[in-house]
């Protein structure tokens, strides 16, 4: 149980685009999901936190403009990175706190994006 | 901001041996510690967790111990086997939040 996925896995776009990422808790509902991202050789970095039903809380220097967050069921929560621009290339990975389970997060495969 | 430290950045051990990396957090109120072990390109894994209640937890050859005073938390791995390689990351709940903040994280390469 506890299971997230990520789509897509990977992807490539060309600067100036709109890249949307879609997170998935499979078999369980999560009112609360994360979104991070990792650099190469770097660690996790939170970006926002987000909320199913309202707006999402953004880390402090994370354009709220530029990631657009939401949260519109218990299942699914998408990242859409606006005007993409190689600098934004990263792994962004979202997690799904499952209620009950004491903080617990459990992890999506990851997101490979490449700007170029 | 509330941070969280983690030394060292690689480590290298024979195979057999014992590995220790060892992480220092900022916020009193952090009550929960998890440890993931992330392969290149992978998601992090979470291989044991601690509550602030419990001062040590091993699950076979993985061990974690929390000092709250000091506040800080360590991974130790005893009999250390080549698929032990990765990077390993600490991390600590913000407060009383969910939030997770995450170590810089440590190189493990076992040798052979």
């Amino acid at each position: 149980g506890a299971v997230v996925s990520q789509h897509p896995s990977w992807v490539i776009c060309k600067s100036g685009t709109s890249v949307k990422i879609e997170c998935r808790s499979l078999d369980f509902q999560a009112t609360t999901m994360f979104w991070y991202r990792q650099f190469p050789k770097q660690s996790l970095m939170l970006m926002a936190t987000s909320n199913e039903g309202s707006k999402a809380t953004y880390e402090q220097g994370v354009e709220k403009d530029k990631f657009l967050i939401n949260h519109a069921s218990l299942t699914l929560s998408t990242l859409t990175v606006t005007s993409a621009h190689p600098e934004d290339s990263s792994f962004y990975i979202c997690s799904a706190y499952l209620a009950g389970s004491y903080n617990e997060q459990f992890f999506g495969p990851g997101t490979r994006l490449t700007v170029l | 901001g509330e941070n969280v430290e983690q030394h060292p950045s690689t480590l290298s051990v024979q195979e057999g041996d014992s590995a220790v990396i060892k992480c220092t957090y900022s916020d009193s109120a952090s009550n929960y510690f998890p440890w993931y072990k992330q392969e290149l390109g992978k998601r992090p894994q979470l291989i044991i967790d601690i509550r602030s209640n419990v001062g040590e937890k091993k699950d076979q050859r993985i061990a974690v111990t929390l000092n709250k005073t000091a506040k800080h938390f360590s991974l130790h791995i005893t009999e250390t086997q080549p698929e032990d390689s990765a990077v390993y990351f600490c991390a600590a709940t913000l407060g009383g939040a969910q939030k997770l903040v995450f170590g810089q994280g440590t190189r493990l390469t076992i040798n052979p």
